[in-house]
């Protein structure tokens, strides 16, 4: 399986506060997504990147930015955390919209 | 309503099972991923595929383009298979859409 690891794994943060996840591949996919998964829901694209300093919205974006900066490296912040943005996040890198996605072990983020 | 449609959403089998989840949705696509989730919350690809059939295993995928339908099979089942399978659909330069997941459990 592809190199891709998120941080933090755990976080638990109060509401108002930044927030920003990272993730890192090693494959040298050319895209990479972010997604939250929460009960009742299937996973939701959140911001994805088709290259360095190349990134788009997706589905439910409002309150998340993104930056990519090196081909490795996909940030996901939360410009101002809310209780509704608690969830389960995942990121996921592959060579294309149509390839295999390849996904890291998810951040389980609580805002309190 | 979303696009893509899981059933069922929890299924419970006996080991040594046959297990049918299917997957249906309502556009055209150029590609049906079937995701595997463990039970710690890790995400693994099993499949993607746009026409016919493939195996891996004890797993098979198929998909009926023409009626908007795929199906993944476990022949032998596991407990270890024990997981929520994602199917999930694109269509040509655009993201995926994901159903919401069939949760599986396969008692010894």
């Amino acid at each position: 399986d592809a190199g891709i690891t998120q941080s933090p794994r755990h976080k638990v943060t109060e509401t108002g506060t930044p927030v920003t996840l990272r993730c890192h591949q090693t494959e040298n996919h050319r895209y990479m997504y972010w997604y939250r998964q929460d009960p009742g829901h299937g996973l939701r694209l959140i911001h994805y990147s088709y290259g360095v300093k190349d990134t788009d919205k997706g589905e439910v974006s409002d309150g998340y930015s993104v930056s990519r900066s090196k081909t490795e490296d996909f940030l996901l912040t939360l410009e101002s955390a809310t209780s509704s943005q608690t969830s389960v996040y995942f990121c996921a890198s592959s060579d294309s919209f149509e390839e295999k996605l390849f996904f890291g072990s998810g951040t389980q983020l609580s805002v309190l | 309503k979303n696009e893509v449609e899981q059933s069922p959403q929890n299924l419970t089998a006996q080991e040594g099972e046959f297990i049918t989840i299917n997957c249906s949705y309502s556009v055209g696509i150029s590609a049906l991923h079937w995701l595997q989730q463990h039970p710690g919350g890790g995400i693994v690809s099993l499949f993607m595929l746009s026409s016919g059939k493939k195996k891996h295993g004890r797993l098979i995928a198929t998909i009926n383009i023409q009626e908007k339908h795929s199906s993944l099979h476990i022949t032998a089942s596991h407990p270890r298979d024990s997981a929520v399978y994602i199917c999930a659909v694109g269509t040509s330069g655009s993201r995926l859409t994901f159903g919401e997941g069939t949760q599986l459990t396969v008692n010894p």
